[in-house]
């Protein structure tokens, strides 16, 4: 089935401690990214990645890391977590950016205290 | 750059009742155009798409969406509202030929449906 998976789905973490959620797609798909969602600011876009090795800022960058090593993986990390990144976040993949619509995964609800 | 706009941050319809959710853009060319499905605890799932040619587009679960560029919108629309329904809907714009920008997202519209 073509799907992208995060993992994990929940998490609960102490400020400062480091932190990775995977993204995974097996649809060869060139574009990935990441995303945050909060209540009444919708869908803000973390990072993207073009293709392997190929990544940029999106609009709410600060705080977050991303790789691209391989295809398929997109992982978003946070190196010092703060309770201002409490939110629930998404993986989507695409074969081009705008062009064909995104295929999301299905979320990973952080929470820091 | 390309904006969406969703003026309705909630909307309650009766089971049954027809459905029309607003989108308008803003985009110089000609728009990619989506509506997205967001369940509770869910991700967003894809509706339907509008690329080019017939402007009134199908989707999945009984959804439609017109697109009309002379107003600059794609409202969503569904003829009778099940109570399975009830979600977070979101638009969103692509650029047309080039494609190398990201989807922009409106904010959302969150249907609740009452018996």
């Amino acid at each position: 089935e073509a799907q992208v998976t995060q993992n994990p789905r929940y998490l609960i973490t102490v400020t400062g401690k480091k932190l990775t959620v995977t993204c995974s797609q097996n649809m060869n798909h060139e574009y990935m990214s990441w995303y945050r969602q909060d209540p009444g600011l919708g869908l803000r876009q973390i990072y993207y990645s073009m293709n392997v090795e190929v990544t940029d800022k999106g609009d709410v960058p600060e705080g977050y890391k991303v790789s691209r090593k391989e295809k398929r993986n997109f992982p978003l990390i946070l190196e010092s977590p703060s309770p201002n990144q409490t939110s629930l976040y998404f993986c989507a993949s695409s074969f081009r950016q705008g062009a064909y619509g995104y295929t999301f995964g299905s979320g990973t609800r952080l929470t820091v205290v | 750059a390309q904006s969406v706009t969703q003026p309705d941050i909630h909307i309650t319809v009766s089971e049954g009742a027809s459905l029309e959710l607003r989108c308008n853009y803003s985009y110089g060319a000609t728009p990619y155009l989506f509506w997205y499905v967001q369940s509770p605890g869910q991700g967003l799932q894809l509706l339907l798409k509008y690329f080019s040619g017939d402007t009134l587009v199908q989707g999945i679960k009984g959804f439609e969406a017109e697109f009309k560029r002379s107003q600059s919108s794609f409202n969503l629309r569904k003829p009778s509202v099940h109570w399975s329904d009830a979600a977070e809907y979101f638009c969103a714009v692509g650029a047309g030929r080039s494609g190398n920008t990201p989807l922009v997202f409106g904010k959302g519209t969150r249907l609740s449906v009452i018996a």
